[in-house]
């Protein structure tokens, strides 16, 4: 049974610079959240996706923006890369859109200098 | 004022001690609530839900209190593997389906021989 998978685990960039990141969900799971975790700090909601469609936001600007593919997986884009995008960025896939749980995969951890 | 709340620590407790860490919430429209782990550089893994009447997993006690606003978690008999960052998460569901977790900074423990 897979569980939630991202890539890259990895990534530098520029300020400026635009990056995306991938995420596949948990087997059987269609909705996916994503979450910028920024050091010493908890994780804080970005974005959520279900029926390929945003469904819900948090308090992150236009810079930010996201897709779900039919087969549920998740991109999520941050253009004009700033020094305070630096995070570890979670991925977490939940069983329908109202199911509460939801599990986390190991987080692409982006650096911008 | 933040939605969740929690000391950061750290707790620095002896193996085999009793510790327990609280956590206040703002919104009292909030539906579910959690306690997540989150060893250094790892991902969230869900520990455990907290009800009103509340919950036991093992050496792990949650409880929850609506009236206060006030979630615990109690773990007995502490061992050097349980040196982790404990999350307090609040899920307040959103209009229009979805759900939209709220992280507290997290409460480090560092169980000690």
């Amino acid at each position: 049974d897979a569980g939630v998978t991202q890539s890259p685990t990895h990534l530098i960039k520029t300020r400026g610079q635009q990056v995306t990141l991938r995420c596949s969900p948990k087997s059987g799971h269609d909705t996916v959240s994503w979450y910028q975790q920024a050091l010493g700090q908890g994780p804080q909601f970005i974005f959520q996706y279900y029926e390929e469609e945003e469904r819900q936001r948090g308090n992150f600007p236009d810079r930010f923006s996201g897709h779900q593919f039919p087969n549920y997986s998740s991109e999520l884009n941050v253009n004009a890369l700033l020094l305070g995008d630096s995070a570890l960025y979670l991925c977490a896939s939940s069983l329908r859109l109202n199911t509460d749980t939801q599990y986390f995969g190991p987080g692409t951890r982006l650096t911008v200098l | 004022r933040k939605e969740v709340e929690q000391d950061p620590g750290p707790f620095n407790v002896p193996e085999g001690a009793t510790v327990a860490f609280n956590c206040t919430y703002s919104n009292s429209a909030s539906q579910s609530f959690f306690w997540y782990r989150q060893d250094c550089r790892k991902e969230p893994k869900l520990l455990m839900s907290v009800y009103s009447s509340g919950n036991e997993d093992g050496r792990f006690t949650a409880q929850l209190n609506r009236a206060s606003q006030y979630i615990s978690l109690l773990i007995r008999d502490s061992k050097l593997s349980d040196s982790a960052t404990y999350l307090c998460v609040v899920n307040r569901g959103v209009r229009g389906g979805g759900n939209k977790l709220t992280f507290g900074t997290g409460t480090q423990l560092k169980v000690e021989l």
